[in-house]
């Protein structure tokens, strides 16, 4: 079956730091995937959306790369901040059409 | 903000009440969700419209049954659930396609209504 996996472990870093939050999927290859924030107690955010085309996506202070050979994406936050601290999904298209999606992978950024 | 609003935030309710929970979007988004957000599970996509059109029903139990009355609202009532069904019930909007939603339009959320079944 389709199936998308992030880091299970909450990621501390330092402010200031790179955070890298990584999405593995396997069983398909998809079009597309999306990244969204979650704070808790509230619904996702939409961050990024990358193509199977493009190598990498940036917006601010974040990128996002899809590695359809290692069937992996990575999404970066550079020069962290505690506000940044939230719950990071990644998503993306089965072969139905359907958004699947991961457990979230929990960032920490501490002062 | 999202533009996507639910109400309520919070709902307790016992196992023979009936109750509904709404959802608004004024993003002028024609594709509508219903998911399903459990500890420790990835999110589950419960109901999609498009349209005003259901074109996705995951095998949800009839005690959830979805109404999407106009491309702006959708409801989702709730009739003689489990202590299981608690859970944070997320409603989302994109654009889309009839028939079809488009998994390449990134999705707005609600807040959520967090569901407490006694």
């Amino acid at each position: 079956s389709q199936k998308i996996e992030q880091n299970s472990e909450a990621l501390n870093i330092q402010e200031g730091k790179t955070a890298t939050l990584t999405c593995n999927y396997t069983n398909y290859s998809p079009a597309y995937l999306q990244w969204y924030r979650q704070d808790p107690g509230r619904g996702p955010v939409f961050l990024l959306l990358i193509r199977e085309n493009e190598k990498e996506k940036r917006k601010e202070r974040l990128k996002v790369t899809f590695d359809t050979t290692l069937k992996q994406s990575l999404f970066h936050i550079t020069a962290s901040q505690p506000a940044d601290s939230a719950t990071y999904l990644c998503a993306y298209a089965g072969n139905n059409r359907k958004l699947i999606w991961g457990l979230g992978t929990s960032l920490a950024v501490n002062p | 903000e999202t533009g996507v609003t639910q109400t309520p935030r919070h709902l307790v309710m016992g196992m023979t009440n009936k109750k509904s929970l709404k959802c608004e979007q004024h993003l002028g988004h024609n594709a509508m969700y219903w998911y399903k957000q459990s500890a420790k599970k990835p999110l589950e996509l419960m109901f999609v419209y498009s349209l005003e059109e259901r074109v996705e029903n995951n095998s949800v139990p009839s005690r959830f049954s979805p109404e999407c009355p106009n491309s702006s609202h959708l409801f989702l009532h709730l009739h003689t659930l489990q202590p299981e069904d608690s859970a944070l019930y997320l409603c989302a909007s994109s654009q889309g396609v009839r028939w079809r939603v488009n998994p390449s339009y990134e999705q707005y959320f609600g807040p959520g209504t967090r569901l407490t079944v006694t």
